[in-house]
Order: C-alpha cells, then structure tokens, then sequence
C-alpha cells in the first residue's frame, strides 16, 4: 500500500471549516482514499473513503486532486468533540478473500478551540 | 444494532500469565481483524480471521500470540506468558463479507502487564 504524509498536527477554531491534507504521491489506479479518526482513548472511527470522485456524507466531505496525489478531508464546522487524531490512509480493495490490512501511520492531531 | 464489542475493557496481568481477548463482531459481520497499538504510536495490523479461518497473521508475533474466530461465539485474541512490552491497546474491528470495505472498530481492551 502507498504511503501517506500528514502534518503532525493542526488547530482550528471552533465552528469553523478544518481542512486536513495528505499526500499520497506514490498512489496506484487502484487503491482508495481512506479517512479514519481515533479521538483519545477509543478506537478508530471511520469516516469517509474515495477513489477520484470527491465525496460527501453526514460527516465530512472527501477532496481528491484529479492526479490522486493528494487529498483533503474537511469538516464543515468544527466542533470541540471533533478533537482527535487523523489518519489517512491508501490501500487497494479486496481482492476476494483477500487480507485488509489498514497501514495507520502517525496522523495529524487535530485540536479544536473554543 | 450493536457495535464491535470488545470485553474485557482492561486487563491487568503478572508477567508470565496468559491474557485472553474476546472480540463479538458486528452483527452481519464475518470478518474480523486484531490490531495493537503501542503507546505513543500508531495502530498495527496483526491478523485478519474469518470464521473458523485464519486469512492473514503476518502482524502476529511468532511466539506466545494466537487468535482463533470459532464457529460460535467471539473472536479470541489469546497471549501467553505476558512479558512488560505486551502491555498495549489491543483493538478489534469487522467487516461485512467481501464487496464493502469499510471496516468498524470497537472500543478496545487496554492489557496492562505488571
């Protein structure tokens, strides 16, 4: 799977629009776009995953350059609960019964302020 | 419709016991997947089951770990002999069988070895 880069971490106010990006430069035709979230202490929660279309559901809303070298996950409006890690994450679909091994690195720590 | 539950939440154990994991997937769910994560850093893949099936240990230490996914009941993630360097949280996610890709991930068991 590609690997991704992420800045370590981001502030944004609360109410306002945070835009994280990442950059997956080495990605393949076939691998998706995943966004995931762990906020401190529970376990990652999905978000939103794409492959070229931008998309868009109750969460958040999915930004992918026409190159796919790049991405940008955007929250609307922040709120403080909101405050979490993000992490993006590249990988080729299921193959069958193949393995779905999620490649988490580091991610960014988003932090919202009141 | 229940989320990935994971019991126990923590887990304390002496050096040398042995710690047993259990993971209910989602209802619907088929696939299970064991992650662990360190603390200070990001999530690691171990295994991905199906029923009664392993399809990939290649994150599973070679020694002491092992998880099965039984015909009935949970997924157990099972660790013998605890040493300190296990003492990590342990997560559990699923997924429905093969055609969608979103994985969903439970709460956690936080192992502690004393």
């Amino acid at each position: 799977d590609a690997k991704t880069t992420q800045p370590p971490s981001m502030d944004c106010a609360e109410g306002r629009a945070a835009n994280l990006p990442c950059n997956h430069s080495t990605i393949s035709g076939n691998e998706y776009v995943y966004w995931y979230r762990q906020i401190h202490s529970q376990g990652p929660q999905y978000i939103i995953h794409g492959l070229k279309n931008n998309e868009t559901n109750e969460m958040a809303s999915l930004i992918i350059t026409e190159d796919r070298k790049s991405s940008t996950l955007i929250l609307p409006h922040a709120t403080l609960r909101d405050t979490a890690v993000y992490y993006c994450i590249v990988r080729a679909p299921l193959q069958g019964a193949g393995s779905y091994q999620l490649t988490f690195g580091k991610g960014t720590k988003l932090s919202v302020i009141p | 419709n229940a989320g990935v539950m994971q019991n126990p939440r923590h887990l304390v154990r002496r050096r040398g016991q042995e710690a047993r994991l259990r993971c209910s997937p989602m209802k619907g769910h088929s696939h299970v997947y064991w992650y662990r994560q360190l603390p200070e850093e990001g999530l690691k893949f171990m295994v991905y089951l199906q029923k009664e099936n392993i399809i990939d240990e290649s994150g599973m230490p070679k020694e002491r770990f092992s998880a099965e996914f039984p015909k009935e009941g949970p997924s157990i993630l099972r660790i013998q002999q605890v040493v300190r360097g296990d003492s990590a949280a342990y997560f559990c996610a699923s997924s429905p069988p093969w055609g969608r890709t979103e994985a969903f991930f439970g709460q956690g068991t936080r192992l502690t070895v004393v």
